[in-house]
């Protein structure tokens, strides 16, 4: 299985931030799906994950909830992130990932990550 | 929320000791405890899943115990290549959250 993200790079503050990870080598269904950012020089920060078998379960970073959708597309294969009303604090390399099967265990694929930088 | 305290934060060691992390949660989480090592530029990798399984593939010096609310990391014998930063995470039903880091130098 390969993570491949993909997004803008630049976005203006305010705007809405949309990510999308392509999934390839395996179907999303069974798996739970993640965002995870680092911004520069920090740590890993946990975003978003959802379960889109028969249905969606998300949840997400109390700390972004008001802000953030993840979401699929199982036709595509893709799991996607929208972040609304950036900020320069939203600069960071956003990470996919997936955990799983069924049940949350260990991250065990990532995508290489995509970096955004958020400025006018 | 629970919250992941990792120490320490950085550490230097010479090749062929034996490196030890800590990692300790705010509340019991039972074994739902990973641990990944992240090399600059890179996505991090997955080492330890469920607090004490080696993940396939990852070299047997690395290990990993605990349960509850302590846990902790071993690199048994450091090699060169392991300079990292090392994070602990924790999941649960509703929420992920990783500790803060720890970057090991030789």
């Amino acid at each position: 299985v390969q993570l491949q993200e993909s997004g803008p790079g630049l976005v203006k503050p305010s705007e809405t931030l949309s990510l999308t990870c392509s999934v390839s080598g395996g179907s999303i269904s069974y798996y739970y799906w993640t965002w995870i950012r680092q911004a520069p020089g920090k740590g890993l920060e946990w975003i978003a994950f959802g379960y889109f078998y028969r249905g969606a379960n998300t949840k997400y970073n109390p700390s972004l909830k008001s802000r953030v959708t993840i979401s699929a597309d199982t036709s595509k294969n893709q799991v996607s992130l929208r972040l609304s009303s950036v900020t320069a604090a939203d600069t960071a390399v956003y990470f996919c990932a997936r955990t799983g099967p069924v049940a949350l265990s260990g991250l065990d694929v990532w995508g290489q990550g995509t970096t955004v930088t958020v400025s006018s | 929320d629970i919250r992941m305290t990792q120490s320490p934060s950085s550490l230097s060691a010479s090749v062929g000791d034996r490196v030890t992390i800590t990692c300790q949660a705010s509340q019991d989480i039972s074994n739902s405890l990973n641990w990944y090592q992240q090399k600059p530029g890179k996505a991090p990798k997955l080492l330890i899943y469920d607090a004490s399984n080696l993940q396939t593939g990852v070299p047997s010096r690395f290990g990993g115990s605990g349960s509850g609310t302590d846990f902790t990391f071993t690199i048994s014998r450091l090699q060169p290549e392991d300079t990292a930063t090392y994070y602990c995470q924790q999941y649960d039903d509703v929420s992920l959250t990783f500790g803060g880091g720890t970057k090991v130098e030789i």
